[in-house]
C-alpha cells in the first residue's frame, strides 16, 4: 500500500467547513483511497473512498487530484460532533481487506 | 440488525493466563479483521480472514491465534497475555469485492495485562 501523509492536527470553527488534506506521492493505479474517523476513543468509521472520481455521501465530499498524488476530504458544515482523529489511506485491496491506519490528523472543532 | 459485536468490552487478565476474545457480525460480511491500539497510536492488524476457513497474518500476529469457521464469527486467542498485550482490540469487517464500503468497525475490547 502507498504510504499516505497528514498533517498531525487542524482546527475549524462550527458551520464552517473542514478541509483535510492527504498526500499519498506513491499511489498507485488500482489503489483506492479510503477514509476513516475514529472519535475518542471508539472503533474507527468509514467515512468515504474513491479511486479517481470525486465522491459525495451524506457525511463528506472527497476531492481526488486529477494525478492522484493527494485528495482532500470535505466535511461541508463541521460540528462539535465531528472532532475526531481522521486517517486517509490507500489500500491496493479494493476491499480494505488489509487497512494500514498512520496517525491520521486531530481535527477539533470549536464554538 | 447489530452490526459488529464484541465482547468482553473490558477484560484484566493476569500474566501468562489465556483468553478469547469473541467478534461476531450479522452482516454477512466475507473479510473480517482484527486490529490493536496502543495509546496514542494508530490501529495494527494483527489477523485477517477472507472467507470461512481462511486466516492470515498482519503486521503484529505474534501471541495470537485466530479460527474462522463461520462466516459470522472471528474470535480472537491470546495464548499467553503478556503487559506488551495490554491495549484496545478492534473486530471489523467488510464485504468482498473492489471499489466496495468499508470495514465496520466493533466498539472494541479494552484489555489489561497486570
Amino acid at each position: 500500500d502507498a504510504k499516505t501523509t497528514q498533517p498531525p492536527s487542524m482546527d475549524c470553527a462550527e458551520g464552517r467547513a473542514a478541509n483535510l488534506p492527504c498526500n499519498h506521492s506513491t499511489i498507485s493505479g488500482n489503489e483506492y483511497v479510503y477514509w476513516y474517523r475514529q472519535i475518542h476513543s471508539q472503533g474507527p468509521q468509514y467515512i468515504i473512498h474513491g479511486l479517481k472520481n470525486n465522491e459525495t455521501n451524506e457525511m463528506a465530499s472527497l476531492i481526488i487530484t486529477e494525478d492522484r498524488k493527494s485528495s482532500t476530504l470535505i466535511l461541508p458544515h463541521a460540528t462539535l460532533r465531528d472532532t475526531a482523529v481522521y486517517y486517509c489511506i490507500a489500500d491496493n485491496t479494493g476491499t480494505a481487506s488489509k487497512l494500514t491506519f498512520g496517525t491520521g490528523t486531530r481535527l477539533q472543532v470549536t464554538l | 440488525n447489530a452490526g459488529v459485536t464484541q465482547t468482553p468490552k473490558f477484560q484484566v487478565l493476569k500474566t501468562g493466563q489465556s483468553m478469547t476474545l469473541q467478534c461476531a457480525q450479522d452482516m454477512n460480511h466475507e473479510y473480517m479483521s482484527w486490529y490493536r491500539q496502543d495509546p496514542g497510536m494508530g490501529l495494527r492488524l494483527i489477523h485477517y480472514s477472507v472467507g470461512a476457513g481462511i486466516t492470515d497474518q498482519g503486521e503484529v500476529p505474534n501471541g495470537y491465534n485466530v479460527s474462522r469457521s463461520t462466516t459470522e464469527d472471528f474470535p480472537l486467542r491470546l495464548l499467553s497475555a503478556a503487559p506488551s498485550q495490554t491495549s484496545v482490540y478492534f473486530c471489523a469487517s467488510s464485504y468482498h469485492g473492489r471499489g466496495q464500503g468499508g470495514y465496520t468497525f466493533g466498539s472494541g475490547t479494552r484489555l489489561t495485562v497486570v
